[in-house]
């Protein structure tokens, strides 16, 4: 069975601060995603990365995929307000459309 | 371009009742995922059906069913509900044919689903 552990579980930070958001498996992953949930609402894609030591850059947040392909990290600088949500990392398995999630990292930007 | 529509978006029904959800995907796409997401769990995988055929399976009971239309639309069925089931289920779709390929999900609001 394929887990994805997910650190931290909540986050409280003031705004302009930086976090780091972790995703770690001892599974290979085909691709990892990370998502953003609102409350009442689905998860919205934020990126998917695909190659082993990827990095990709969106705006303020930058993600990167292991070299192993087994672990994933957000990186948000200058946090804001509007960043609050639910952090979801999600990883497809080798075969078929199924995706992995981890538990998830609720993070409150206060100003 | 729509998005996934989930309906109904909430519901509250009775343990031992049963209950019938809805999804039409983004139009062009053939996958359709669920989950279930729970505070305790999270979010965990149903079942996926691409061309009206199940391809993949969670470790749900028999009680959760699924089936997917000709025109891609998606339902699921849960039976004999029990407190537990009480979740959102959220409804996925995507444009991947090949299960190779890498899996981008579309998610739709949800249904909010209440077992009392």
């Amino acid at each position: 069975t394929q887990l994805l552990e997910q650190s931290p579980q909540f986050l409280s930070i003031q705004e302009g601060e930086n976090l780091t958001v972790y995703c770690n498996s001892s599974s290979v992953f085909s691709s990892l995603q990370w998502y953003r949930q609102e409350p009442g609402e689905g998860p919205v894609l934020l990126v998917t990365v695909v190659t082993g030591g990827e990095v990709k850059k969106l705006k303020r947040l930058t993600f990167q995929f292991g070299d192993a392909r087994k672990d994933s990290s957000l990186h948000i600088t200058a946090a804001q307000p509007g960043d609050t949500g639910l952090y979801l990392c999600a990883g497809a398995s080798e075969y078929g459309n199924k995706l992995v999630f981890g538990a998830g990292t609720i993070l409150r930007v206060k100003s | 371009k729509a998005g996934v529509t989930q309906t109904p978006r909430y519901l509250i029904k009775t343990r031992g009742q049963q209950v019938t959800l809805s999804c039409s995907p983004i139009s062009g796409h053939r996958s359709v995922s669920w989950y279930q997401q729970t505070p305790g769990q999270g979010l965990q995988f149903l079942f996926e059906y691409f061309s009206e055929t199940q391809r993949n399976k969670g470790n749900f009971p028999g009680r959760f069913s699924g089936r997917q239309f000709s025109n891609s639309r998606s339902e699921m069925n849960v039976s004999t509900l029990e407190l537990g089931d009480s979740a959102l289920y959220l409804c996925a779709s995507s444009l991947v044919e090949n299960p190779l390929q890498n899996t981008e999900a579309f998610f739709g609001q949800g249904t909010r689903l209440t077992v009392v």
